[in-house]
């Protein structure tokens, strides 16, 4: 299996500008996390889904933040307009409900300008 | 709530020395508790886990023991490498599924 894969690896935009993070969970897992990564903050989880429907978007930061997940092989974490603060690594993570563990992706790791 | 607490680091280290990362917890009901570990940049992996009390999770010659008395879940290795240098990240669940809770995570540093 490949894992769970990200795209891209990194990001630079400037501050206003529309982002767009990308995930393909592992097959066959049920569940989707978004994790926001910074020195400052440690790990944060941002979203989650199951079957596609989110769950808790309790974690996401505010308006500017929006996530979806159309099918069960693909979400995106959508950051519009992006701000300096955003600045950090996002981790989408996947899992299977019968197995409780995660499996991470490698990581997307953004800078706004 | 749930909350995990784990030393701070770096923990910096010799070859061949012991290493002991304290992780303890407060949770409701009766939490799975995780180890995971990240290499620098990459993404996290699943060292170890232990689903009940008494459990001792066990990897990569890395143990920890799930103690309900003491709610704590201390990771131990008897005989670092260079190559285990990465930062540990303390976790639990209480779901049958859903949200993780993690620690800080603590950075370990092995010298030659």
């Amino acid at each position: 299996d490949a894992g769970v894969i990200q795209s891209p690896r990194h990001e630079v935009t400037e501050m206003g500008q529309e982002v767009t993070l990308r995930c393909k969970p592992i097959s066959g897992h049920d569940y989707l996390f978004w994790y926001r990564q910074t020195m400052m903050r440690g790990l944060e989880l941002l979203i989650y889904f199951n079957n596609n429907v989110p769950i808790d978007d309790s974690g996401m930061p505010e308006d500017r933040f929006s996530a979806k997940m159309p099918n069960a092989s693909f979400s995106t974490l959508k950051i519009q307009p992006s701000e300096p603060r955003d600045s950090a690594v996002y981790f989408c993570a996947s899992g299977l409900s019968s197995y409780n563990e995660q499996f991470f992706g490698p990581g997307t790791r953004l800078t706004v300008l | 709530g749930n909350s995990v607490t784990q030393m701070e680091g770096p923990v910096t280290l010799s070859e061949e020395a012991f290493l002991t990362i304290n992780c303890t917890y407060t949770a409701t009901g009766y939490p799975s508790l995780f180890w995971y570990v990240q290499y620098p940049g990459e993404g996290l992996q699943l060292l170890l886990k232990a689903t009940k009390a008494d459990d001792k999770g066990s990897n990569k010659g890395f143990e920890a023991t799930y103690r309900k008395e003491t709610t704590s879940f201390h990771l131990e290795k008897g005989s670092v490498q260079v190559s285990d240098s990465a930062v540990y990240f303390c976790a639990l669940t209480t779901d049958s599924w859903g949200k993780f809770q993690f620690g800080a995570g603590t950075q370990v540093v092995v010298t030659p």
